[in-house]
């Protein structure tokens, strides 16, 4: 099992410039989330979907942060345009109704 | 979800048993406990939950006292490995489905 993975690792940007990142959950998980964490906040829930649809996307800063779902075994969070306040390190994670959650290792966001 | 209260750092020992405390006084009926810690750079890693029996596995312990208003993860024999982000988070799995809300927890250092 490789877990949740992410990718990029690392994305450095232009303010103005679209940034898009990108999960792979775990297979067989219906359930996929999108945290951010920064020194300010901590780690904060952004989305969560359910076999593909969006639930809850009250987290979501503006309406420059976009997230989509198209199959089971990937999702999408796009940011447009980027600006340098959404620095941070992004966190997919998935689970299985009512399991734990598992994360990935991150996407290290910087806006210049 | 209820919110929890945990110190903002602890020391240890290496060798020694790391005993982390968590109070959730408000925690209802139908949440369970959960202890996740963030190593640092990587994603969140779960390690254990519980209702209101202790529990064990092969990373740590969970004691939740009887009236379920607090909880202590124990670290039986703690590693240099061990040094991260403890965090404890009342969930329940009705309503909001899934999701973790992540408050500040609690840094664990190990020493030599």
């Amino acid at each position: 099992d490789a877990g949740v993975i992410q990718s990029p690792r690392h994305e450095v940007t232009e303010m103005g410039q679209e940034v898009t990142l990108r999960c792979k959950p775990i297979s067989g998980h219906d359930y996929l989330f999108w945290y951010r964490q920064t020194m300010m906040r901590g780690l904060e829930l952004l989305i969560y979907f359910n076999n593909n649809v969006p639930i809850d996307d009250s987290g979501m800063p503006e309406d420059r942060f976009s997230a989509k779902m198209p199959n089971a075994s990937f999702s999408t969070l796009k940011i447009q345009p980027s600006e340098p306040r959404d620095s941070a390190v992004y966190f997919c994670a998935s689970s299985f109704s009512g399991s734990p959650l598992h994360f990935g290792n991150g996407t290290r966001l910087t806006v210049t | 979800d209820a919110k929890t209260t945990q110190p903002t750092s602890m020391d240890c020992a290496e060798g020694r048993a790391a005993n982390l405390p968590c109070n959730h006084s408000t925690i209802s009926g139908n949440e369970y406990v959960y202890w996740y810690r963030q190593i640092h750079s990587q994603g969140p890693q779960y390690i254990i939950h519980g209702l209101k029996n202790n529990e064990t596995n092969e990373m740590a312990s969970l004691i939740i006292t009887e009236d379920r208003k607090s909880s202590t993860l124990i670290l039986p024999h703690a590693t240099l490995r061990d040094t991260a982000v403890y965090y404890c988070i009342v969930r329940g799995l009705t309503g909001g489905g899934n999701k973790l809300t992540f408050g500040t927890g609690t840094q664990l250092k190990v020493e030599l």
